[in-house]
């Protein structure tokens, strides 16, 4: 069965600093990955996704990630994180069809000046 | 186009009381899903919809039903509401999986349920 780890449930950075949030799969099947963000009391808004392209995969907002089937991750990077970059970021996998999501439990992200 | 909408946005209930959240979808897809979101749990597959007329559990079913009359809604129940089930609640939609299509998931802004 498919799953999700998210490795470290707040990660804080400053302003124009590296950002980097780790996901980490398990799927017998190749994998369709996405990373979505949710501000503050809003619903969760597509990033990027994976679906077997290219393994580097380019979002919005700067955002992108790299596809490692060796290392069976897909970490989201941004060279220089924002103010408006502070929201959770919840990364997630297709799974048994229907395009079903198991999503990790999320990574809050703050940005301090 | 307004994507996915969902009402009630807040709601409070007591103990034992029942409720139905509405989801509507103006994107012409054919699957609808509806999770909760609980902290540090991410979200949490409750039940989905492949189609009009048709329903399926998810990861956490209990205490929950769904209906889709009608292809562009997906209602979710509370029959009877325990504490437990305080929870923000998602409901999105995706398109088949035909060629071309990108498999994403659509959110609507959530409903926050509280149970007293």
């Amino acid at each position: 069965a498919q799953s999700v780890t998210q490795l470290g449930s707040h990660v804080s950075v400053s302003e124009g600093a590296l950002v980097l949030l780790r996901c980490n799969y398990s799927s017998s099947v190749p994998p369709y990955l996405f990373w979505y963000v949710q501000y503050p009391n809003q619903g969760l808004q597509l990033l990027l996704k994976y679906t077997s392209a290219a393994t580097l995969v380019k979002g919005i907002n700067g955002f992108e990630a790299e596809f490692k089937k060796s290392e069976t991750s897909f970490h989201l990077t941004k060279p220089s994180a924002h103010m408006s970059d502070a929201a959770e970021y919840f990364c997630a996998v297709i799974t048994g069809g229907y395009n079903k999501l198991i999503f990790g439990a999320g990574t809050r992200l703050a940005v301090h000046p | 186009n307004a994507g996915v909408t969902q009402t009630p946005k807040f709601r409070v209930l007591k103990t034992g009381q029942s409720m139905t959240l509405l989801c509507a979808q103006d994107m012409n897809h054919e699957y609808m899903y509806w999770y909760r979101q609980d902290p540090g749990m991410g979200l949490r597959l409750i039940h989905y919809s492949v189609g009009e007329g048709t329903t399926a559990k998810g990861e956490v079913p209990d205490g929950y039903n769904v209906s889709r009359l009608k292809k562009q809604n997906f209602l979710l129940g509370l029959e009877s509401a325990a504490p437990s089930q305080t929870s923000v609640y998602f409901c999105a939609s995706s398109s088949f999986g035909s060629p071309g299509s990108t498999y994403e998931q659509y959110f609507g802004p959530g409903t926050r349920l509280t149970v007293t």
